[in-house]
């Protein structure tokens, strides 16, 4: 089946601190991979995706590579600021699947204090 | 800007209630799903329609329906509220085939307390 699995939170850390949020995914076939981030009181809005092994996508400062032998995307940036606390979703589309396509990981949630 | 809105934030509700959510989208997407966010649990599929009159079971059907009369409205009923159906319930959008390959576009969500 078509799983996501991320890493537990909450993270809290310090501005200009290293971010790494791990997610790992188990899929049938060749899935397209996702990141989301939701904003306090809004919904989720894309961050970056990437369609295809070894694929990066980046955005804002944030980056993913979907790295198929060790099936994971996790999402790295270098230095984070107090904007970006958030929630974050690793989500894979399956596009081999009839039915839903979509999966979404539980969500990480990240506090950036200055 | 696509723009994905839900027509209540908040809404509180009794046990046995029947209660409409509203979704409409501005872009004139083809696929519109509705999903509800429970936390340790994510984001799972009720349902989701790719055309005007269609729907398809998501991976949680049970209590709820769907109605998609028109392209940009999309509503998720619940026949009889209950209160394991307490949560954050989020509407997306997104346009054409195959549905995987297209970004979802999500409203801010409403909060529905079953009391």
């Amino acid at each position: 089946g078509n799983s996501v699995t991320q890493m537990e939170g909450p993270v809290t850390l310090s501005e200009e601190a290293f971010l790494t949020i791990n997610c790992t995914y188990t899929a049938t076939g060749y899935p397209s991979l996702f990141w989301y981030v939701q904003y306090p009181g809004e919904g989720l809005q894309l961050l970056l995706k990437a369609t295809k092994a070894d694929d990066k996508g980046s955005n804002k400062g944030f980056e993913a590579t979907y790295r198929k032998e060790t099936t994971s995307f996790h999402l790295e940036k270098g230095s984070v600021q107090v904007s970006d606390s958030a929630v974050y979703f690793c989500a894979l589309s399956n596009s081999a699947n009839t039915g839903n396509q979509f999966y979404f990981g539980t969500g990480t949630s990240l506090t950036v204090i200055p | 800007d696509v723009k994905v809105t839900q027509s209540s934030r908040y809404l509180v509700k009794r046990t046995g209630e029947k209660v409409f959510l509203e979704c409409v989208q501005d872009m004139d997407h083809e696929n519109m799903f509705w999903y509800r966010q429970d936390p340790g649990l994510g984001l799972r599929l009720i349902y989701f329609s790719y055309d005007v009159k269609m729907k398809e079971k998501g991976d949680i059907p049970e209590g709820y329906s769907v109605s998609r009369e028109k392209k940009e409205r999309f509503s998720l009923i619940l026949e009889s509220a209950s209160t394991n159906q307490t949560s954050m319930y989020l509407c997306a959008s997104s346009h054409g085939q195959p549905i995987a390959k297209n970004i979802q576009y999500f409203g801010a969500g409403t909060r529905l307390s079953v009391l």
